[in-house]
């Protein structure tokens, strides 16, 4: 099982500064299966990032995903207010599929 | 509009069983595998089971590899998990979503119900 491993846990920033979310894999993730979602407390998770760099329907651009093998990143340019919650990377390209534990982003 | 919504959980004692239900609209669902998550209170997100389009392949997490079934009726729109043999760790919101595919079962979940709470616990 490819264990995901997200950090830092927890981020404090301020509106309108920039987000770098780090995820990484115990081993490789084959053809960049790797996507990302949010979750607001209280609701369902939400697709933004899906194959390491593609944008779901109806996500900002401010909104982007990189990275390759064991290393991946989520970046989100400039913080809206709307933004801060918890996000989590999960890895599709083995079965059993997981998930990281999580970072959440929270407001300084 | 796609919209899917769990119901049947609720509190059932160690050793119990429970049948969530998952009805779906706003999309053809017999083209998509469809999926179960849970999230233990205040934890992270786990993968528990997966089918097909076609209902003919499914996947289950080790930890519940024996002891939840899923099924779906295609005529009905409704995608289901049978859960016995509960246990306390098995306490958790269970969301079903929707993948991308229709025949492989591991992907990405584009859409999610808001999920169903089942508690485990005498």
């Amino acid at each position: 099982e490819i264990v995901l491993t997200q950090s830092p846990g927890t981020l404090s920033l301020s509106p309108g500064e920039r987000a770098t979310l780090s995820c990484r894999a115990s081993q490789s993730v084959s053809s960049r299966y790797l996507a990302w979602y949010q979750q607001k407390p209280g609701q369902a998770p939400r697709l933004l990032i899906y194959e390491a760099s593609s944008r779901a329907t109806g996500i900002p651009d401010r909104f982007s995903g990189s990275g390759s093998g064991t290393d991946f990143t989520l970046t989100i340019s400039r913080l809206e207010p709307e933004d801060f919650a918890v996000y989590y990377c999960q890895q599709y390209g083995s079965s059993p599929e997981t998930f990281g534990q999580g970072t959440k982003v929270g407001i300084k | 509009e796609v919209q899917l919504l769990e119901s049947g959980g609720g509190l059932v004692q160690p050793g119990g069983s429970l049948r969530l239900s998952c009805a779906a609209s706003g999309f053809t669902f017999s083209n998509f595998v469809m999926t179960w998550v849970r999230q233990a209170p205040g934890k992270g997100l786990e993968w528990v089971s997966s089918i097909n389009g076609r209902g003919g392949s499914t996947d289950y997490a080790d930890s519940v590899k024996g002891r939840f079934s899923i099924s779906r009726d295609n005529s009905k729109n409704t995608l289901y998990l049978q859960m016995s043999s509960l246990r306390g760790e098995d306490t958790a919101v269970y969301y079903c979503a929707k993948r991308n595919f229709y025949d492989i079962l591991t992907g990405y979940s584009d859409y999610w119900g808001q999920g169903t709470l089942v508690t485990v616990s005498s």
